[in-house]
């Protein structure tokens, strides 16, 4: 697609239920990163992805959050017995290589997670 | 220690004027990236300009310019001739050259006042 692709838009869910973001970067993007924005506030990195390389989790919160993807394609958060402090907006971005400096991260238009 | 700090949370500035937001930032790799991103109400992340550390003029890109200060470690941003439509938050962030990540300020509010 023309740009990177994220779903839903919107989701709310109860407490203590699993939920799972979509991201669908832009073709021949290989390297894609996760961030979650709270009301307010600046971005903070979660999880980035580099072709087949094993993915950095550093910016992960705890072990209810994972992510996937496969190849170069999609990939997929998930936070298991969500909380409260989940609530949040979590954007996706994809860049085009990302040992070239320069390259700047192109980004959807994020997923509204609430959790009552 | 932040890698990136940007110390106005808001701003306002009259139509048709220029701003200046303020970023500096903390790296000890000699090779390493800018850039600044805009973020309206609408939720979206816009890239709008970036510098090399390497770049030895300043970047540009229409009504955006980038005040490179290397020695102080710091990348404004210079808006001219402000619009109404430049409201929203702007985001600097950092690539170093070792390393996969952005580093992202917490953002500087900017209000366009008609």
């Amino acid at each position: 697609g023309a740009g990177v692709s994220q779903s839903p838009s919107n989701k709310v869910t109860e407490k203590g239920k699993d939920v799972e973001l979509r991201c669908d970067p832009i073709s021949g993007h290989t390297a894609l990163y996760w961030y979650r924005q709270r009301l307010g506030q600046g971005l903070e990195f979660l999880i980035y992805f580099q072709g087949n390389s094993a993915p950095d989790k550093s910016g992960l919160p705890s072990d209810r959050f994972s992510a996937e993807r496969t190849g170069e394609s999609v990939s997929t958060l998930t936070i298991q017995r969500t909380q409260q402090e989940d609530s949040a907006v979590y954007l996706c971005a994809s860049s085009q290589r990302a040992g070239a400096l320069r390259q700047p991260q192109h980004f959807g238009d994020g997923t509204r997670l609430s959790i009552l | 220690a932040q890698k990136i700090t940007q110390t106005q949370p808001g701003m306002f500035v009259q139509e048709k004027e220029a701003v200046t937001l303020d970023c500096t930032y903390d790296t000890s790799d000699q090779s390493y990236g800018l850039f600044w991103y805009k973020q309206p109400s609408s939720g979206e992340m816009i890239f709008l300009i970036y510098q090399g550390s390497y770049d030895e003029q300043n970047a540009t890109e229409g009504r955006y310019s980038l005040n490179f200060q290397k020695a102080r470690k710091s990348a404004n941003l210079v808006i001219s001739a402000s619009q109404l439509g430049d409201s929203a938050m702007y985001f600097c962030a950092m690539r170093e050259n070792t390393g996969n990540q952005f580093y992202f300020g917490t953002g500087t509010s900017l209000t366009v006042i008609p």
